[in-house]
């Protein structure tokens, strides 16, 4: 069974400041892990992705994700916030060679970022 | 071209109308996928075509109608709606739906309201 856990529904930081959006999940495969950016009324921007390759994953945007095996985790972070980083971010899990038919996503974590 | 579009980007519809939503990619893409998505909560994934097989969730009531014309195109056909299915609708697309190229990518979505 796969199943993902965003551990804040809503975090807060001031411009300029590091981001922390934490992720954990569970798979019967091996996963690939992924993690996008939805602002207000838009569609879904994918920020990064983890397959099987570098456990330190960067993306677009400054931010970047580490998969922690061990953890079973994928945290997402970003040095120093931006006001447009403002939106509502997903950690996904894709378990590989199941057709794309259980890909799952986690609740959801809004940032806030302020000035 | 690296977009996958969705058209309407909205649509007002009576619980007796028959509508069609269309998604269309040219990036070569062998799996594309609907989801829906409510207000405040994260996308559910309701079919998959990959390699233009069908892959259905369940829970999805019969009044929702995927077809795939062809690789590129991907039609969602509504009838009898009810308004709880008032919501985002997105479409999406990936290289292939199993390995190391399973990304998705979104589309901005059809707002859809059920009257």
């Amino acid at each position: 069974a796969q199943s993902v856990t965003q551990l804040d529904s809503h975090v807060s930081v001031s411009e300029g400041t590091p981001v922390l959006l934490r992720c954990n999940y569970s798979s019967s495969y091996s996963p690939s892990l992924f993690w996008y950016v939805q602002h207000p009324n838009k569609g879904l921007q994918l920020l990064l992705k983890y397959t099987s390759a570098a456990t330190l994953v960067k993306g677009i945007n400054g931010f970047e994700a580490e998969f922690k095996k061990s953890e079973t985790s994928f945290h997402l972070t970003k040095p120093s916030a931006h006001m447009s980083d403002a939106a509502e971010y997903f950690c996904v899990v894709s378990p590989r060679n199941t057709g794309g038919f259980k890909t799952i996503f986690g609740a959801g974590t809004r940032l806030f970022v302020k000035a | 071209d690296t977009e996958v579009t969705q058209t309407p980007k909205h649509l007002v519809m009576g619980m007796t109308n028959k509508k069609s939503l269309k998604c269309e990619q040219h990036m070569g893409h062998r799996a594309m996928y609907w989801y829906k998505q409510k207000a405040k909560k994260p996308p559910e994934l309701m079919f998959v075509y990959s390699y233009e097989k069908l892959s259905i969730n369940e829970s999805v009531p019969s009044r929702f109608s995927p077809e795939c014309p062809n690789s590129s195109l991907l039609n969602l056909h509504l009838h009898a709606l009810q308004p709880e299915d008032s919501a985002l609708y997105l479409c999406a697309s990936s290289q292939d739906s199993g390995g190391d190229y399973n990304e998705q990518f979104f589309g901005p979505g059809t707002r859809l309201t059920v009257l």
